[in-house]
C-alpha cells in the first residue's frame, strides 16, 4: 500500500490567491482527518470525515477554510482567499476505526 | 488554549542513555494517549498509546507512564539511539461509541541522541 498520499507537496502563493491540498487515504478506511502544524501550535486537527460525512469541523479557522470529501478515496481542503498567516505544513491523516491514524507527508504551504 | 502541552520544546541525550519525553493534559475528559514520531519531511507516525485505565505501556524500549491524578504523562526511551532523535508528540482523546475520535495534540519535543 502506498500510505496516504497528498499533493502538492510544497505550495507557495501569493496572498488573495486560492489554494487546494489534495489528499488520498489508504484504501479502506472509513475516516479522514485534516490537520494543520504550526511551531505555536503544534499539530491542530481541522476537520475530520467519517464514512465521507464531515463529523467535526469545530477546528477550522474561519470561513476562508473548506474541505470536502466526495468519495472513499479522495479529500481536499481549500483557502480562499489566502493569507500569509496560512503558512503551515498541513496533513492529512486516514484510520479505520482506530485513533492511531496513518500520517501522509504533508503539503508545506507558504503564502506570501 | 492548549488543552495538551508539552513544556520541552528540545532535548538531547546522550546515546545509550535513557530518554524522558514529558506531557501535561488539562482536559480531565481524555482517557486515551498516544505518543508520535515525526522525522523531518514526513508525516508523524504512531509510536505508543495507553488508556487511561493502565498506568504503564511498554513495547520494546519504549514505556509510556501515566499519572492521571497529576494529569501527566511520559515517554521513557532505554537505550536512546540516534535514530530516535525526531521531534515527539503527545496527543489525547476522549472515547466515544464512535471508534475513531479525534486527538489533540501537544506542541512537540525535539529530542536530539548525541554520539
Amino acid at each position: 500500500d502506498a500510505g496516504v498520499i497528498q499533493s502538492p507537496r510544497h505550495e507557495v502563493t501569493e496572498m488573495g490567491q486560492e489554494v487546494t491540498l489534495r489528499c488520498k487515504p489508504i484504501s479502506g478506511h472509513n475516516s479522514l482527518f485534516w490537520y494543520r502544524q504550526t511551531m505555536m501550535r503544534g499539530l491542530e486537527l481541522l476537520i475530520y470525515f467519517n464514512n465521507n460525512v464531515p463529523i467535526d469541523d469545530s477546528g477550522m479557522p474561519e470561513d476562508r477554510f473548506s474541505a470536502k470529501m466526495p468519495n472513499a478515496s479522495f479529500s481536499t481542503l481549500k483557502i480562499q482567499p489566502s493569507e500569509p498567516r496560512d503558512s503551515a505544513v498541513y496533513f492529512c491523516a486516514s484510520s479505520y476505526n482506530t485513533r492511531d491514524g496513518y500520517f501522509g507527508p504533508g503539503t508545506r504551504l507558504t503564502v506570501l | 488554549d492548549q488543552q495538551v502541552k508539552q513544556n520541552s520544546p528540545s532535548l538531547s541525550v546522550q546515546e545509550g542513555r535513557i530518554s524522558i519525553l514529558n506531557c501535561d493534559y488539562t482536559n480531565s475528559m481524555f482517557d486515551y494517549f498516544l505518543w508520535y514520531k515525526k522525522y523531518p519531511a514526513e508525516g508523524p507516525t504512531f509510536l505508543i498509546s495507553i488508556s487511561s485505565i493502565k498506568d504503564k505501556n511498554e513495547d520494546g524500549r519504549f514505556t509510556v507512564f501515566l499519572n492521571k491524578s497529576a494529569k501527566h504523562l511520559s515517554l521513557h526511551i532505554v537505550p536512546s539511539q540516534p535514530g530516535d532523535s525526531a521531534v515527539y508528540f503527545c496527543a489525547a482523546s476522549v472515547s466515544t461509541n464512535f471508534g475513531n475520535e479525534k486527538l489533540t495534540f501537544g506542541t512537540g519535543t525535539r529530542l536530539t541522541i548525541i554520539p
